[in-house]
């Protein structure tokens, strides 16, 4: 089946550090992918869209200077948390959409941000 | 899209049927019926979507009522590993991103 690749899978670092996510798509083309952050005991919080060739979507609240998204290739998108302090610290999880009518979307397996 | 309301959580012994109910009593004709599961620290696995027929696929069965306005998930034989939180989600494949609810924890014990 599709497989969407995170990387890392945990990240400890100190405050005032960026931190890039990778989420990539396997073995298909992703026009569009997604971005969730989870705090504990919380459901997935949708954070943006991301889409090939063009700037991501924002949710209301989420900041697009903090979280930069970019989606270079239709296999690669990253997330960059620029100069991330203790409150970012969450699990990132991304999702690829493969297209078409009646494909479901993969996750990946989420990055744990730790940040010190 | 639809929303959908599931129990907070139950219970399941090991090797009997894992029956997970979800209602979407607003769901439209054109918005498919999603299951998907997280296990802890990990990314949501999806687990099977149909739209009107009932589904079968290696993990689960999906059964549709026949006015739409509820599904039930069904693991035949659950197992330790089966132990999750499932999220029934109502999608019309649009493109637009998946939205999680607080889904169903399901224990499973021996």
């Amino acid at each position: 089946g599709a497989v969407v690749s995170q990387h890392p899978s945990w990240v400890i670092c100190k405050s005032g550090t960026s931190v890039k996510i990778e989420c990539r798509s396997l073995d298909f083309q992703a026009t569009t992918m997604f971005w969730y952050r989870q705090f504990p005991k919380q459901s997935l919080m949708l954070m943006a869209t991301s889409n090939e060739g063009s700037k991501a979507t924002y949710e209301q609240g989420v900041e697009k200077d903090k979280f930069l998204i970019n989606h270079a290739s239709l296999t690669l998108s990253t997330l960059t948390v620029t100069s991330a302090h203790p409150e970012d610290s969450s699990f990132y999880i991304c999702s690829a959409l493969e297209g078409g009518r009646d494909q479901p979307q993969h996750f990946g397996d989420g990055t744990r941000l730790s940040i010190l | 899209d639809a929303k959908t309301t599931q129990p907070t959580s139950m219970d399941c012994a090991e090797g009997r049927a894992a029956n997970l109910p979800c209602n979407h009593s607003t769901i439209s004709g054109n918005e498919y019926v999603y299951w998907y599961r997280q296990i802890h620290s990990q990314g949501p696995q999806y687990i099977i979507h149909g739209l009107k027929n009932n589904e079968t696929n290696e993990m689960a069965s999906l059964i549709i009522t026949e006015d739409r306005k509820s599904s039930t998930l069904i693991l035949p034989h659950a197992t330790l590993r089966d132990t999750a939180v499932y999220y029934c989600i109502a999608d019309n494949q649009a493109g637009t991103a998946l939205i999680f609810g607080k889904g169903t924890t399901l224990s499973v014990s021996s």
